[in-house]
């Protein structure tokens, strides 16, 4: 069955540009997570949904960043007045159910590499 | 708070050699350690997990890792390398917070395999 997708891969925005990223998880995943991978580094979380609902959003690293899952199946994370130290992969998982911890496992997308000049 | 450390952010080895990545885990509670692959421009593929089942968790492509409380650590190895297993690895250890597993991951290792 197909994966999870997220589009586009690249992107370039000049500073102050806004951006959108799109996450397409496995049909039927009950969780998204949006992860932020700079270079070098291990992801770290952004944010967190189950089914449309935004249970945690503490990763954020300001304002300018906002992520929505309106209908619970395809997510979009927003990135607004784009910084350079906003470039990174930006990274998008789903699983099935998050507490039943003898499943869970999040499934990861490919990845958006985000350039901000 | 739950956390890993991997030793060592590039480890190379020679085709056939064994291959040892480290990690330690810090938890207050009993962990869900995990073992990701990053291929180039690829996203996280999962290589195995440790949900408490069985100390020794084998997974794909000839990993292996096993869980060992007294020394907080989740090795990963595999007996012979092969080149295709250049790649980036992660440790992972995930826990319960506001009603769902968070995970967190270490920086990662960046295997190279020499022919």
């Amino acid at each position: 069955g197909a994966g999870v997708s997220q589009s586009p891969r690249y992107k370039v925005a000049k500073r102050g540009q806004d951006v959108a990223l799109r996450c397409d998880p496995i049909s039927g995943h009950v969780s998204l997570f949006w992860y932020q991978q700079a270079l070098g580094q291990g992801p770290e979380f952004l944010t967190y949904f189950q089914n449309e609902a935004q249970l945690d959003k503490s990763g954020l690293p300001s304002d300018r960043f906002f992520a929505e899952r309106p209908e619970g199946s395809v997510s979009t994370l927003k990135i607004q007045r784009t910084q350079q130290e906003d470039s990174a992969v930006y990274l998008c998982a789903s699983s099935t159910h998050v507490r039943l911890a003898q499943t869970y496992e999040q499934y990861f997308g490919p990845g958006t590499r985000l350039t901000v000049t | 708070a739950q956390s890993v450390t991997q030793l060592g952010s590039h480890v190379s080895v020679s085709e056939g050699a064994l291959v040892l990545l480290r990690c330690n885990y810090s938890s207050s509670v009993p962990p869900y350690l995990f073992w990701y692959v990053q291929y180039p421009n690829q996203g996280l593929q999962l290589l195995l997990k440790y949900t408490s089942a069985a100390t020794l968790v084998k997974g794909i492509n000839g990993f292996e890792a096993e869980f060992k409380k007294s020394e907080t650590s989740f090795h990963l190895t595999k007996p012979s390398a092969h080149m295709s297993d250049a790649a980036e690895y992660f440790c992972a250890v995930s826990y319960l917070s506001g009603g769902y597993q968070k995970v967190t991951f270490g920086i990662g290792t960046k295997l190279q395999v020499i022919p």
